[in-house]
């Protein structure tokens, strides 16, 4: 079974543009979580979708946005980029509803560099 | 304001030994933890999990502890492999006010010596 994949696995970016990333689940699993990983703060919980539900928001602003399909696949979407926003994002999919306290499977992350 | 704390950047063990990686939390709202490992390059994976209304759980070489009264819990892996090498974060879930919330610690990186 293939695993949670993501891309593009590399991005720059200008201040001010904005930029959507992608994110395939794992073949049946129907929830995707998405988390900004930075050194200052670590791994945050951006937010959850389950059958193109979200089902629960971090606390980022409102630039941060997402979406889910019919096909379980998501996208995130960050517009007017800031140089804060450089992170890894790592998408994570699950076969259950509640999948924030389940064992989540992740992607290897999608590194944005924001100049 | 860190609401799950791992306050050791790094850890350093022998292979054969014990490790034991430790995480605070300070919100009472948590009632469930989990611990994630994570290699360079990869995603985190996930290794085991704990309820509140449990203060041990064990699966192999990975055992779990929960102190509620201490907001504490800890990671022991016994014994230790090269393998085992990773950044381990601790993660805390809980809900408030109707929303789900899952905070992870900054993590721990574990090298384990041959």
């Amino acid at each position: 079974k293939a695993g949670v994949t993501q891309t593009p696995r590399y991005l720059i970016k200008t201040r001010g543009q904005q930029v959507t990333l992608s994110c395939s689940p794992i073949s049946g699993h129907r929830s995707v979580s998405w988390y900004q990983q930075t050194p200052g703060q670590g791994l945050q919980f951006l937010f959850e979708y389950f059958s193109e539900t979200q089902r629960n928001k971090g606390n980022f602003p409102g630039r941060f946005s997402g979406r889910q399909f019919s096909n379980s696949r998501s996208e995130m979407n960050v517009s007017t980029l800031e140089l804060g926003d450089s992170a890894l994002y790592l998408c994570a999919s699950s076969s259950v509803a509640g999948a924030l306290m389940a064992e989540q499977y992740f992607g290897p992350g999608t590194r944005l560099t924001v100049t | 304001d860190q609401q799950v704390k791992q306050n050791s950047p790094s850890l350093s063990v022998q292979e054969g030994r014990i490790s034991i990686l430790n995480c605070d939390y300070t919100n009472s709202m948590f009632d469930y933890f989990l611990w994630y490992k994570k290699y360079p390059a990869e995603g985190p994976t996930f290794l085991i999990s704990i309820s509140s209304i449990k203060d041990k759980n064990e699966d192999g070489r990975f055992t779990v502890f929960l102190n509620k009264s201490a907001k504490h819990l800890s990671l022991h892996i016994v014994p230790s492999q090269p393998g085992d090498s990773a950044v381990y974060f601790c993660a805390a879930y809980g809900t408030q006010g109707g929303s789900e919330k899952l905070v992870f610690g900054k993590g721990t990186k574990l090298t384990v010596n041959p």
